[in-house]
């Protein structure tokens, strides 16, 4: 079956401007995270989506958003871009069962890039 | 706060030698432990995982990994590697909060 599909892979912002981002994740799948990875901090976990409800968030300012709709597909907002914002955002999927395992499936990416 | 640690950044080994990759973490309820790679190029993909039973894993491409709960520790080894294991590899701990923490990974360069 597809993967976790994410779209744009690529875009560039001017600082100020917002963004959103999207994520398709595997089919069945009702548990959505998204992670923001840079080179030197590494895989930093942002919120997690489980039937559209956000079931816990990371460490991350109020301009980071995300939002998850009935079909588990889900989007990621950032306002008022900064240039520290550039970053790899992950989407990732999972059943979202803890209890068996609830292993975790990335997506490519969408590389975002603050000029 | 939860955290997972990764001994260390940068790893160089030639072809055949033995790997072990160091991972700790501070969680001390149940967790859900799994090793990831990044291929350059390439988006991370699952190595392997433990969440119950034989605390002796084995994932693809013949990594293994060994769930020490006393010691909070979760090692990757691999007895002869290739140079196709040059690769970004990060330990994961899911715990019950609903979200998985990621180390900072370990870069592994093998020469040929």
């Amino acid at each position: 079956k597809a993967g976790v599909t994410q779209t744009p892979r690529y875009l560039i912002k001017t600082r100020g401007q917002q963004v959103t981002l999207s994520c398709s994740p595997i089919s069945g799948h009702r548990s959505v995270s998204w992670y923001q990875q840079t080179p030197g901090q590494g895989l930093q976990f942002l919120f997690e989506y489980f039937s559209e409800t956000q079931r816990n968030k990371g460490n991350f300012p109020g301009r980071f958003s995300g939002r998850q709709f009935s079909n588990s597909r889900s989007e990621m907002n950032v306002s008022t871009l900064e240039l520290g914002d550039s970053a790899l955002y992950l989407c990732a999927s999972s059943s979202g069962d803890f209890l068996s395992g609830n292993t975790i499936y990335f997506g490519e990416g969408s590389w975002l890039t603050v000029v | 706060a939860q955290s997972v640690s990764q001994h260390n950044h940068h790893v160089i080994l030639s072809e055949a030698a033995s790997l072990e990759l160091g991972c700790n973490y501070s969680y001390g309820g149940t967790v859900n432990l799994f090793w990831y790679v990044q291929y350059p190029g390439q988006h991370l993909q699952l190595l392997l995982k433990y969440f119950s039973g034989d605390p002796l894993v084995k994932g693809i491409k013949g990594f293994e990994a060994e769930f020490i709960k006393s010691k909070f520790s979760f090692n990757l080894r691999k007895p002869s590697v290739q140079w196709s294991d040059t690769a970004e590899y990060f330990c994961a701990v899911g715990e019950g909060g609903f979200k998985t923490i990621f180390g900072a990974g370990t870069r592994l360069f093998v020469k040929a």
